[in-house]
């Protein structure tokens, strides 16, 4: 069974850099599966952040592009999200996801981080 | 790219089937079988209901099934149950390799 877990600080300064890590157990991030990132503002609805496949590829949603980085660390199994140049229209939830067998579908998710800019 | 559209809230009462509808445009939805579905309840992750626009993955009830005509993709709740309260979301796979979720859907069961 995959396991996630996010983790990073929940609470960051305009305009400085977000950075978060989801640490995968259960399963070898190098073996396949699709893995993302996806962020819920409070009270609002999911937003895609971006993906990273096997392949090392990474896609990221147009509206975020200039400011996210998505990398993968298969020696810690884990990936990270990067973030820069935060506001507070950034504040929410971070979820790190996976595909499992079922490609361009996330069916397992981390618990969700509550990340917050603030000074 | 813009979120897909959802209606803002559906209702029904017990034993009763609704449908959430899900439309995009041909570089969304209507262009690619990569429609999924999530459920999410209050201060939870989401769920992966439907993938592939009507495939269930393991241990997901069958009273939850998914279809698409032309740009649109519908999620149906059927023998509808007090546990089915929850957001719903969509999400597809884009012409660009991304993916977009749509607006959310909140489901109360009267």
């Amino acid at each position: 069974q995959v396991q996630l877990q996010e983790s990073g600080p929940g609470l960051v300064k305009p305009s400085e850099t977000l950075s978060l890590t989801c640490a995968v157990s259960g399963y070898s991030i190098s073996n396949d599966y699709y893995w993302g990132w996806i962020r819920q503002p409070p009270g609002k609805g999911l937003e895609w952040i971006g993906s990273v496949y096997r392949s090392g590829s990474t896609y990221y949603n147009p509206s975020l592009k200039s400011r996210v980085t998505i990398s993968v660390d298969t020696s810690k199994n884990q990936f990270s999200l990067r973030l820069s140049s935060v506001t507070a229209a950034d504040t929410a939830v971070y979820y790190c996801a996976s595909s499992g067998d079922y490609y361009f579908s996330f069916d397992y998710w981390g618990q969700g981080t509550l990340v917050t800019v603030s000074s | 790219q813009s979120a897909l559209t959802q209606p803002a809230s559906v209702s029904g009462s017990p034993g009763q089937s609704i449908t959430i509808s899900c439309t995009g445009s041909g570089s969304d939805v209507g262009g690619y079988n990569y429609v999924s579905w999530y459920q999410q309840h209050p201060g939870k992750a989401p769920k992966l209901m439907i993938y592939d626009v009507s495939r269930r993955p393991r241990g997901v009830s069958d009273r939850f099934s998914g279809s698409k005509s032309g740009n649109t993709a519908s999620l149906t709740i059927s023998g509808l149950q007090a546990e089915d309260e929850a957001d719903y979301y969509c999400s597809s796979y884009t012409s660009t390799n991304t993916q977009v979720f749509g607006t959310g859907t909140k489901v109360t069961v009267l």
